[in-house]
């Protein structure tokens, strides 16, 4: 199957700085995916959904200005954390579908474990 | 507003046994419903997807139904594994506004014991 991969894998800061998460496809090409944050015992919600050469749509409560959203190419999506604090620690996960995704299974990365400290 | 709705929250079961996960969401109004599996600290894995003109599907030991109307599911394991220990994750696709959307359950954690 397709493969998504996202680096870093793990990330430890320091309150008030930024962090980047990348999420790549590597085998195909996707004009759109998504992020996700997972926290403890619950369940994935999506953050934005990142479309390429255009603007990210973020979900209800999501803030923009917090989480920047970078989808430059048909194969890479950046998030941004800026101004991380201890709040913002949680796991994130990008998926993206192949072709005419509302028909196919979206492909996950193996998500990127952001603690702020 | 979508809402999904898993159960049991947790499952134990000894190797061998057969066991069913159940789903249920709020609206039916759903393009598809997938079954993921996530192990601790890691992504999602697709184990089966199921179109809203599908009644079910079948990938080797799992078998997964869809009734649409009724706004459920089933993922039915035969013949558990240890190696199936895992948290099991529902997730049905709406239309989102000017996007699809994807929502989750809260996933069923399974453990099988050897």
């Amino acid at each position: 199957g397709a493969v998504v991969s996202q680096h870093p894998s793990r990330v430890i800061c320091k309150s008030g700085t930024s962090v980047k998460i990348e999420c790549r496809s590597l085998d195909f090409q996707a004009t759109t995916m998504f992020w996700y944050r997972q926290f403890p015992k619950q369940s994935l919600m999506l953050m934005a959904t990142s479309n390429e050469g255009s603007k990210a749509t973020y979900e209800q409560g999501v803030e923009k200005d917090k989480f920047l959203i970078n989808h430059a190419s048909l194969t890479l999506s950046t998030l941004t954390v800026t101004s991380a604090h201890p709040e913002d620690s949680s796991f994130y996960i990008c998926s993206a579908p192949t072709g005419s995704w509302y028909q196919e299974t979206q492909y996950f990365g193996p998500g990127t474990r952001l603690l702020v400290l | 507003k979508q809402e999904v709705t898993q159960i049991p929250a947790a499952l134990s079961v000894p190797e061998g046994e057969n066991l069913v996960l159940n789903c249920s969401f709020t609206d039916s109004a759903i393009y598809n419903l997938q079954w993921f599996r996530q192990d601790p600290g890691k992504g999602l894995t697709s184990l089966l997807l199921i179109q809203s003109s599908q009644r079910e599907q079948t990938s080797g030991r799992l078998n997964a139904s869809l009734d649409k109307s009724s706004g459920r599911s089933t993922l039915y394991i035969a013949a558990s594994q240890p190696g199936d220990s895992a948290t099991y994750l529902c997730a049905v696709l709406n239309s989102g506004g000017s996007n699809y959307k994807l929502t989750f359950g809260k996933g069923t954690l399974l453990t099988v014991n050897p």
